[in-house]
């Protein structure tokens, strides 16, 4: 078990641009969770998925965010159009429902848009 | 909506010395409540987490105790050394504090 992996760790886009960000959860964790965390403040929850299903999403999550995990397993995040506000840390986590949905997070993918 | 609160934002304390991290929220709710550490420019490391039913939880030198009356959990850790200068995050129900920066004095 290798833990929760993120590629790439940095991006760094210009605005206007599309980005996307891929998560890998620990192998068998049903959940996965996209958070953004900016400086000083705690991670800001986005979206969360059980198996492929989308089962929340915040209001945070605009028209230009889109997240999806199409088998199950590995989930990619994208931002079209980015803009210089969406610079921020982007966090995956992935539990299981088995146990009792302890959250283990990846070490992030750092956004600058300039 | 929960709302989830730790008090201070920033703590140092000298070496070997014992101390209290404070969290607070808004809705009683909770499935879990779940302490993390930060390392700047780093992912979160899970330290402990505390299921509805439970009182308190322990690892070493660190134990979290959870009060869903008061709304209130506590991270206490024992001992503390320059190791564990990081900021401490707690979270339930998907929404986290803002954290509090631990510094340790050697």
């Amino acid at each position: 078990d290798t833990g929760v992996s993120q590629d790439p760790r940095h991006k760094i886009t210009k605005r206007g641009q599309n980005v996307t960000f891929r998560c890998d959860p620990i192998s068998e964790h049903n959940r996965l969770y996209w958070y953004r965390q900016t400086l000083g403040q705690g991670p800001e929850f986005l979206t969360y998925f059980q198996n492929e299903a989308q089962l929340e999403k915040s209001r945070l999550l605009s028209d230009r965010f889109s997240a999806e995990r199409p088998k199950g397993s590995f989930s990619t995040l994208e931002i079209q159009r980015t803009e210089q506000g969406d610079s921020a840390m982007y966090l995956c986590a992935s539990s299981s429902l088995a146990g009792v949905n302890e959250q283990f997070f990846g070490p992030g993918t750092r956004l600058t848009v300039l | 909506k929960q709302e989830v609160t730790q008090i201070p934002a920033a703590l140092s304390v000298p070496e070997g010395e014992n101390l209290v991290l404070n969290c607070s929220f808004t809705d009683s709710a909770i499935y879990n409540l779940q302490w993390f550490r930060q390392d700047p420019g780093k992912g979160l490391t899970s330290l402990l987490l505390i299921q509805s039913s439970q009182r308190e939880q322990t690892s070493g030198r660190l134990n979290a105790s959870l009060d869903k009356s008061s709304g209130r959990s506590t991270l206490y850790i024992a001992a503390s050394q320059p190791g564990d200068s990081a900021t401490y995050l707690c979270a339930g129900k998907l929404t986290f504090g803002t954290g509090t920066r631990l510094t340790i004095i050697p």
